[in-house]
């Protein structure tokens, strides 16, 4: 079954507004996540690493301002992207590592976000 | 730099044709090689993670091998539900995953 889970699974918003997405790891706990962008065919970005208790690591390029990340417990993570416009629509995909002996990274569903 | 590069960029295969997808990577500091399958629209499901060169590992038809330059993920007999786009990772040290562009996969009845 799922370990890691999104929410919203799809979310259209009007632009200027802010979007909220949410990452739950559902049997671990993560102090680390990570958020991605994906865009048609193309392969994962990596837009930043979000950390618990601490402030995330963003990839150079990603605003920061933009693309704000909280992780506020060992279970969730969120990324709300602020003041969205149309070039922010893309699919947003989370995922977390599970150690527990070996290291596995597992993605959430993804979320499509759309900005009219 | 870490790098991966995967090939072929897309592969078309008749049910029943077997055949390799690969991933190569920058040697460098590998601490693990990921392999993913994804569908459209939804994020990408692990299916294997491997350590060290000569490992090998199993899920249905799939068989992922790990040689010191390069990763192998055979597709045994494959089925038209075996079509999706396969993701290869790598993880250095503590760093996030490196990923390829991925290999589409279609299996045609």
């Amino acid at each position: 079954g799922a370990v890691v889970s999104q929410h919203p699974s799809w979310v259209i918003c009007k632009s200027g507004t802010s979007v909220k997405i949410e990452c739950r790891s559902l049997d671990f706990q993560a102090t680390t996540m990570f958020w991605y962008r994906q865009f048609p065919k193309q392969s994962l970005m990596l837009m930043a690493t979000s950390n618990e208790g601490s402030k995330a690591t963003y990839e150079q390029g990603v605003e920061k301002d933009k693309f704000l990340i909280n992780h506020a417990s060992l279970t969730l993570s969120t990324l709300t992207v602020t003041s969205a416009h149309p070039e922010d629509s893309s699919f947003y995909i989370c995922s977390a590592p599970r150690t527990s002996g070996r290291y596995e990274q597992y993605f959430g569903p993804g979320t499509r976000l759309t900005v009219t | 730099e870490d790098q991966v590069t995967q090939s072929p960029e897309a592969l078309r295969l008749q049910e029943g044709e077997s055949s390799s997808l690969n991933c190569s990577y920058t040697v460098s500091g590998l601490r693990g090689l990921f392999w993913y399958r994804q569908d459209p629209g939804k994020g990408p499901e692990f299916l294997f993670t491997l350590y060290s060169a000569g490992e090998e590992k199993e899920k249905e038809r799939l068989k992922a091998t790990l040689t010191k330059k390069e990763s192998f993920l055979h597709i045994t007999a494959p089925k038209p539900e075996d079509s999706a786009t396969y993701l290869c990772a790598k993880q250095s040290g503590n760093t996030p995953l490196v990923f390829g562009k991925g290999t589409r996969l279609s299996v045609i009845a």
